[in-house]
């Protein structure tokens, strides 16, 4: 069965800081992975996502990840931290059992932005 | 844009009480879902349709029931409401296709007292 671990349920980075936020996953056969953000009282939106091709994926807002299949890893990087990058962030990967294409997701790592 | 509505973003209901979450995208998406979010548990499968008339079971459907009977809708009933239901709520749809991604709705918060 699929699974993804997010490690730290919460992060604080300073403003200007790397901001790092990160995501493993099991899974048996090629994964599609997903990284969404939850801003308060809002429902989660897409930041960017994995299928095939370039393991490197830009997303909005200055995000990116790498798809590393070797450490089953998909983190979520930007290089500096803004105050509006406060939010929840959820991994996701997906569970695709004849063709339905349901998501697993992580328990959220909440981000911190401190001026 | 994709449009994930839901009907109402505060609930407060009554132990015992039938409540309907209604949920209705407007891009033609077959796959329909229905997550519940608690603190620390991240978001957890209730329900999912991938088709009109077609439901299954996510990982906690126990005392939930769903509707679809038409492709734009999609409702989650809870039969008799109790306190430990209460959470935020939150609808997806997504095209039958590999790696598309969901697009969300904003979120019920239901409160059951």
């Amino acid at each position: 069965a699929q699974s993804v671990t997010q490690l730290g349920s919460h992060v604080s980075v300073s403003e200007g800081a790397l901001v790092l936020l990160r995501c493993n996953y099991s899974s048996s056969v090629p994964p599609y992975l997903f990284w969404y953000v939850q801003y308060p009282n809002q429902g989660l939106q897409l930041l960017l996502k994995y299928t095939t091709g370039a393991t490197l994926v830009k997303g909005i807002n200055g995000f990116e990840a790498e798809f590393k299949k070797s450490e089953t890893s998909f983190h979520l990087t930007k290089p500096s931290a803004h105050m509006s990058d406060a939010a929840e962030y959820f991994c996701a990967v997906s569970d695709r059992p004849l063709g339905t294409y349901k998501y697993i997701f992580g328990t959220g790592t909440r981000l911190k932005v401190l001026a | 844009d994709v449009k994930v509505t839901q009907s109402s973003r505060y609930l407060v209901k009554r132990t015992g009480e039938k409540v309907f979450l209604e949920c209705v995208q407007d891009m033609d998406h077959e796959n329909m879902f229905w997550y519940r979010q608690d603190p620390g548990l991240g978001l957890r499968l209730i329900y999912f349709s991938y088709d009109v008339k077609m439901k299954e079971k996510g990982d906690i459907p126990e005392g939930y029931s769903v509707s679809r009977e038409k492709k734009e809708r999609f409702s989650l009933i809870l039969e008799s409401a109790s306190t430990n239901q209460t959470s935020m709520y939150l609808c997806a749809s997504s095209f039958d296709r590999a790696g598309y991604g969901y697009t969300f709705g904003s979120g019920t918060r239901l409160t059951v007292v």
